[in-house]
């Protein structure tokens, strides 16, 4: 039972490059969302998913795309990398939105020059 | 504007004392607050949820209150351990975005023997 899985781990962009951050979770839940973390700084939350076939927005949003690709997989893409995007990225789930536990996988490090 | 006040010092404590960890909020109306572990290098792992009409949640050697007059949530370690050493974040949902967390930046528990 992996839980929730990111892929890749690490990666190093150039400035204007595009990547898709990946996130697949296989606890059957209906809620994903999307986290940067910086030092200092809280977990912000970029864009969420409510449930299969719905996104929002979150606090950070911009220079950011999503996708709920299924219930198990949703994906965050950078179109244009930008050196402030430099961050750690989390993808969570929970079983529904509001008043559950979310559950994160281990981050995706990225680094953008 | 919101707020979430976690102490950005480390707490140093010895082994086998009682950590107290504070959670400050301006601004919000939380429904509940959680409590996560994250270790360094990997993604936050939930601890502890407590509601709003609930003024205190154990789990184990875990505990943690809500005064949402203070608006103040306190976190308590009993008889510490080093494993225990990690950073603590809480998150308290938005009530008129359901689902959403704001996060904390967390506090360093380190427990020497």
């Amino acid at each position: 039972n992996a839980g929730v899985t990111q892929t890749p781990k690490f990666q190093v962009l150039k400035t204007g490059q595009s990547m898709t951050l990946q996130c697949a979770q296989d606890m059957n839940h209906n809620s994903m969302y999307w986290y940067r973390q910086d030092p200092g700084m809280g977990l912000r939350l970029i864009y969420y998913s409510a449930s299969e076939g719905t996104t929002d927005k979150g606090e950070v949003p911009n220079g950011y795309n999503v996708s709920r690709l299924n219930k198990r997989e949703f994906s965050l893409r950078l179109e244009s990398a930008a050196p402030s995007q430099t961050s750690v990225y989390f993808c969570a789930s929970s079983v529904e939105p509001g008043n559950q536990p979310q559950h994160f996988g281990d981050g995706t490090r990225l680094s953008i020059l | 504007s919101q707020k979430i006040e976690q102490n950005s010092e480390a707490l140093n404590i010895q082994e086998g004392k009682t950590a107290t960890l504070t959670c400050n909020y301006t601004n919000y109306s939380p429904a509940y607050l959680q409590w996560y572990r994250q270790d360094p290098g990997r993604g936050p792992v939930f601890l502890l949820l407590i509601r709003e009409n609930e003024k205190e949640k154990r789990k184990e050697r875990l505990k943690v209150t809500f005064d949402t007059t203070l608006k103040q949530s306190l976190f308590h370690i009993t008889a510490s351990q080093p494993a225990d050493s990690a950073t603590y974040l809480c998150a308290l949902d938005i009530t008129d975005s359901w689902g959403k967390l704001q996060f904390g930046a967390g506090t360093q528990v380190v427990v020497t023997p």
